[in-house]
């Protein structure tokens, strides 16, 4: 069955500081890949999307994500955090068996420090 | 443009009790969603849609009905609340191509707490 996971629940980061929050994931074929984040409070915010062509995914607020397909991984960058990028990161790959679905990684939780 | 509202934002329930969460959706989207999420345990989809006048179950249907009233509502009801369905749920509208969801949008969540 496919599967996504994010290894770590928990990660602190400076602010200013770089950060890469890990996602992988179980699929043969060519997956389509998201990232959302979750402000305390709020609803999940799509960040990016990997679908097909370019490994390199720019997305809103500054991140970025790269699909390696030898590693099963599509991990989320961004190269100095603000504190305002705080929140629950979530991974989700879209479910081959039902396309209409997606399958959700566990979440990542990001503290800033100041 | 609202996206996807939900209503109502809060709500305390006692057991046995019954409601309906609401959810629309304007982006004239054919796929709706409703999921939970508890502490630990992620997003765990409990019914969709995918288009209108048709539901199907998610991963943790039990204790849930829904109904899809057109293409932009679709509500969440709760016959007999039980202590266990206290957690936020989100509605989720996506977009599709020929029945492949590309994105994802969610509403800002209702607060459920059951006594």
């Amino acid at each position: 069955a496919q599967s996504v996971t994010q290894p770590d629940i928990h990660i602190t980061v400076s602010e200013g500081a770089s950060l890469e929050l890990r996602c992988n994931y179980s699929y043969g074929a060519t997956p389509y890949l998201f990232w959302y984040v979750q402000s305390p409070g709020q609803g999940l915010q799509l960040l990016l999307k990997y679908f097909s062509g370019d490994t390199l995914v720019q997305g809103i607020k500054g991140f970025e994500a790269e699909f390696k397909r030898s590693q099963s991984s599509f991990n989320l960058r961004k190269p100095s955090v603000h504190w305002s990028d705080a929140a629950e990161y979530f991974c989700a790959v879209r479910n081959a068996g039902n396309n209409r679905k997606l399958i959700w990684g566990l979440g990542t939780s990001l503290a800033v420090n100041p | 443009n609202a996206g996807v509202t939900q209503t109502p934002k809060f709500q305390v329930l006692k057991t046995g009790q019954s409601m309906t969460l609401q959810c629309a959706q304007d982006m004239n989207h054919n796929s709706m969603y409703w999921y939970r999420q508890d502490p630990g345990m992620g997003l765990r989809l409990i019914y969709y849609s995918a288009s209108e006048g048709t539901t199907d179950k998610g991963e943790v249907p039990n204790g849930y009905n829904v109904s899809r009233l057109n293409k932009r509502e679709f509500s969440l009801r709760l016959e007999s609340a039980a202590p266990s369905q206290t957690s936020v749920y989100f509605c989720a509208s996506s977009e599709d191509s020929r029945g492949l969801v590309t994105s994802q949008y969610f509403g800002p969540g209702t607060r459920l707490l059951v006594l």
